[in-house]
């Protein structure tokens, strides 16, 4: 069991750039999460699938954000232009079965944005 | 509105000794509280998980207890060693959103020998 795969490890970027992270989540889950990281907020839940159907998007912080899941294997979290505020590590984690079920993540994609 | 509390101040302890770590949590209901574990460059791993009907749970030298009266969870780490230095986050899920796992910020724990 590889995990879950998160691509790039790090990312820099200048403002205004689109940015795309990408996540293969552990095969055979059906939920999908797309989670933010920072010291002043802690992680935060951006959007989640289940089923490769986006289910609860209410945390993406605007509209320059967008994820998508076009199969059960892949999903993109894109950002369209990149601020500075965007700096931080995204967590993408997936698991099996609904709620109570634990979460698997990867080891995250730091952005930084200048 | 919904908030999930951990010290933000790291808890320095000494090797063999028991860790305990708080969660509180205010305007929530949850069905399911989890335990994760957080190390420098990682994602959070999965520790424990107990249901709002358990009053205490048990792995190796881990315990936790939830209290849903007192809104408040502990996590317990007996004969700490240096190696279960890291960051500890609580998880609720339920109440107003099943599938959302919402975190709390964290608290680092430190083991010293």
């Amino acid at each position: 069991d590889a995990g879950v795969i998160q691509s790039p490890r790090h990312e820099v970027t200048e403002m205004g750039q689109e940015v795309t992270l990408r996540c293969k989540p552990i095969s055979g889950h059906d939920y999908l999460f797309w989670y933010r990281q920072t010291m002043m907020r802690g992680l935060e839940l951006l959007i989640y699938f289940n089923n490769n159907v986006p289910i609860d998007d209410s945390g993406m912080p605007e509209d320059r954000f967008s994820a998508k899941m076009p199969n059960a294997s892949f999903s993109t979290l894109k950002i369209q232009p990149s601020e500075p505020r965007d700096s931080a590590v995204y967590f993408c984690a997936s698991r099996l079965g609904g709620e109570g079920s634990p979460l698997h993540f990867g080891n995250g994609t730091r952005l930084t944005v200048t | 509105s919904q908030k999930i509390e951990q010290n933000s101040e790291a808890l320095n302890i000494q090797e063999g000794k028991t860790a305990t770590l708080t969660c509180n949590y205010t305007n929530y209901s949850p069905a399911y509280l989890q335990w994760y574990r957080q190390d420098p460059g990682r994602g959070p791993v999965f520790l424990l998980l107990i249901r709002e009907n358990e009053k205490e749970k048990r792995k190796e030298r881990l315990k936790v207890t939830f209290d849903t009266t007192l809104k408040q969870s502990l996590f317990h780490i007996t004969a700490s060693q240096p190696a279960d230095s890291a960051t500890y986050l609580c998880a609720l899920e339920g109440g107003t959103g099943f599938q959302k796992l919402v975190f709390g910020t964290g608290t680092r724990l430190l083991v010293s020998p």
